[in-house]
């Protein structure tokens, strides 16, 4: 069965810095791609970042602050977060694509909370 | 950027209904859309993609309609479990982007 296991949230200050990192397992790591996506508090999804074989991909709202990476042999993504904001504040998920290029999604980790603030 | 809107954001619903949702593109995507459940304190589940094709395990009474800019996620006869949010993606370009979300509720 595919599995999906984020760690890394907590809470930081604005301006501070955390790595998520999602263990996958169940599948082939390097063949598919991978991506992830935030909920704040009480919203909806919101598309953060995505690594497949174009290359990487950020949101408007995260580019320059936010790096997404993976290392194929650990089965693991990582996502660097830089530079915090409270508006930051949310539940990261790590999600599988459904293909290589990675347009859907079909399985989901259970999300990593990160609170920023002071 | 692609704005996705979804219609209604909420609605009422009994056990056996027909439900249908609607999401909206600001451009074309043709037919890179999908479709997720999620409901209260678990991770999103997918359900259909590229507009119409089910994904394997979800039940039939699900089904997706649509292309360009017009898509629909039609449930026929609405189950007590169905009760959730859904939420379209568009997967034609990047940034990949949401609809705000469609919360059906039982009536």
């Amino acid at each position: 069965d595919v599995q999906l296991l984020e760690s890394g949230g907590g809470l930081v200050q604005p301006g501070g810095s955390l790595r998520l990192s999602c263990v996958a397992s169940g599948f082939t790591f390097s063949n598919y791609a991978m991506t992830w996506v935030r909920q704040a508090p009480g919203k909806g999804l919101e598309w953060v970042s995505g690594i497949s074989n174009s290359g990487t991909h950020y949101a408007d709202s995260v580019k320059g602050r936010f790096t997404i990476s993976r290392d194929n042999s650990k089965y693991t993504l990582y996502l660097q977060m830089n530079t915090l904001r409270v508006e930051d504040t949310a539940i990261y998920y790590c999600a599988k694509g459904l293909y290589i290029s990675g347009n859907y999604f079909d399985y989901w980790g259970q999300g990593t909370p990160v609170t920023v603030s002071s | 950027d692609i704005h996705m809107t979804q219609s209604p954001s909420s609605v009422s619903a009994s056990v056996g209904d027909r439900v249908t949702i609607t999401c909206r593109a600001s451009q074309s995507i043709s037919s890179w859309l999908a479709w997720y459940q999620q409901k209260p304190g678990k991770a999103p589940k997918f359900l259909i993609y590229a507009a119409s094709t089910l994904q394997s395990g979800v039940p039939s009474r699900f089904s997706g309609s649509g292309s360009g800019t017009d898509f629909t996620l039609t449930i026929s006869s609405l189950q007590p479990e169905d009760f959730a949010t859904y939420y379209c993606q568009q997967a034609n370009s990047f940034p990949y982007t949401f609809g705000q979300g469609t919360k059906l509720k039982i009536k």
